[in-house]
């Protein structure tokens, strides 16, 4: 499977604080690309990073990609209580690009 | 449209119905997903759309599930005979690509999602 995978599961913070995320894959990618879920709704897109990139800034958010190691990472700074979501990534996998594969996700609950 | 649509947004039915879940792409988008996602999990890919045409179906859990797609829009997916193991969200995205072969980088949109829950 080409499924991506977040570490940790489950993430606990205080608000102010810095949240970091972990996604690994299997395969050699096109692209990956950072969702946020609020309670089981659709998934609204953060960030795309190309497999040629290996850091991308948005806002408050960091991401990192080491295609070496097949890892990407996920970097909320200054993590306010609206950021409590579940946060995936996706690849773009494939050798026709035609799937996007998602982890099980990290679900983030920062504390007011 | 503005966002990807689904309809409906909650659905009840009984053990052995059929159902059918929509879907509306965003306009000129001509790639379109449908994903299922199971309670507290992660997305399970269920069907891939290029136009109207579907490359892959591999994600399709059963024969009881099939997908179409008409005019390179809307796609309906049902389930026939459901069972209490079909209760989820489904989930459906599309994305503008250029087609196969081809390291586009897209963004998907998804839509707001289908709950299905079969009692």
């Amino acid at each position: 499977s080409q499924q991506g995978e977040e570490d940790p599961q489950a993430l606990s913070i205080q608000e102010g604080e810095n949240a970091t995320m972990n996604c690994s894959y299997k395969t050699s990618i096109n692209n990956l690309q950072w969702y946020r879920q609020n309670s089981g709704r659709g998934l609204v897109h953060l960030i795309l990073i190309r497999s040629n990139e290996r850091e991308k800034h948005s806002g408050r958010l960091r991401v990192t990609l080491d295609t070496s190691k097949k890892s990407s990472s996920l970097l909320i700074t200054a993590s306010r209580a609206a950021d409590t979501a579940s946060y995936f990534c996706a690849t773009d996998g494939s050798l026709t690009g035609n799937q996007f594969y998602f982890g099980t996700g990290t679900s983030l609950t920062v504390i007011p | 449209g503005a966002g990807v649509s689904q309809s409906p947004s909650n659905k009840v039915t009984e053990k052995g119905k059929d159902v059918e879940l929509r879907c509306d792409p965003i306009s000129g988008h001509t790639a379109l997903y449908w994903y299922r996602q199971s309670l507290g999990q992660g997305l399970e890919f269920l069907i891939y759309f290029q136009g109207n045409s579907a490359p892959d179906k591999s994600g399709l859990p059963s024969d009881r599930f099939s997908a179409e797609r008409t005019g390179g829009s809307v796609s309906t997916l049902t389930i026939q005979r459901t069972q209490q193991e079909d209760s989820a969200v489904y989930l459906c995205a599309s994305s503008f690509r250029q087609g196969a072969g081809l390291a586009v980088g897209n963004t998907i949109y998804f839509g707001e999602g289908s709950w299905l829950t079969v009692v």
